[in-house]
């Protein structure tokens, strides 16, 4: 089944413990992304990834970090989580070529709280 | 500035009413704009997108360049179609911006 995984679902933190969300995918995408989905902010871009070993900063890249060393795998990486962190967060994948390349494909989220 | 601005948070309507969840967009380049809805509990999907013209659900959306908006309407809303909606655009140069979403609830 064509999907894009994340993990965990929950996850609940200190100030300062560093944690990494986990982002795969198995079709073979070129491209994927992070988003927090904040109440009256909807969805903000915080990195995306055009390839492997190519990111890009997205909106509100403060605070994360990412990797791309496989095409199919985009870690999303706090190294010293503050409680403005604490969100929904969602990976997502895409193909950069072709005609269904804008359709972005979704994971189920991450829901994050930082105390 | 670059940016989809969908007004209302809420809308709430009753089953069979007709419903229109409006989003408005600033770019400056030539938009392809998108819908996508995230049923509760499930992930974010994409409903549909203005270049294939097409009716998914029931919905339809027409990109009206002058106005710059990108209405999602359906003439008779049901109760499965409450949700979250997101109005999306996506740039020439890739990039996807998402709006502030609007819940949709539908009650019987």
């Amino acid at each position: 089944e064509a999907q894009v995984t994340q993990n965990p679902r929950y996850l609940i933190t200190v100030t300062g413990k560093k944690l990494t969300v986990t982002c795969s995918q198995n079709m073979n995408h070129e491209y994927m992304s992070w988003y927090r989905q904040d109440p009256g902010l909807g969805l903000r871009q915080i990195y995306y990834s055009m390839n492997v070993e190519v990111t890009d900063k997205g909106d509100v890249p403060e605070g994360y970090k990412v990797s791309r060393k496989e095409k199919r795998n985009f870690p999303l990486i706090l190294e010293s989580p503050s409680p403005n962190q604490t969100s929904l967060y969602f990976c997502a994948s895409r193909r950069t070529e072709g005609v269904t390349n804008e359709k972005l494909f979704f994971g189920s989220g991450t829901q994050l709280s930082v105390l | 500035a670059q940016r989809v601005t969908q007004p209302e948070k809420l809308l709430s309507v009753f089953k069979g009413a007709p419903v229109e969840l409006k989003c408005n967009y600033s770019y400056s380049g030539s938009p392809e704009l998108f819908w996508y809805v995230q049923y509760s509990r499930q992930r974010l999907q994409l409903l549909l997108r203005h270049i294939s013209r097409e009716s998914i659900k029931g919905f339809t959306a027409d990109l009206n360049k002058g106005e710059t908006s990108f209405h999602l309407k359906k003439p008779f809303a049901q109760e499965e179609d409450s949700a979250m909606y997101y109005c999306a655009l996506r740039t020439q140069g890739g990039k996807l911006i998402f709006g502030q979403g609007t819940e949709l609830s539908v009650k019987p």
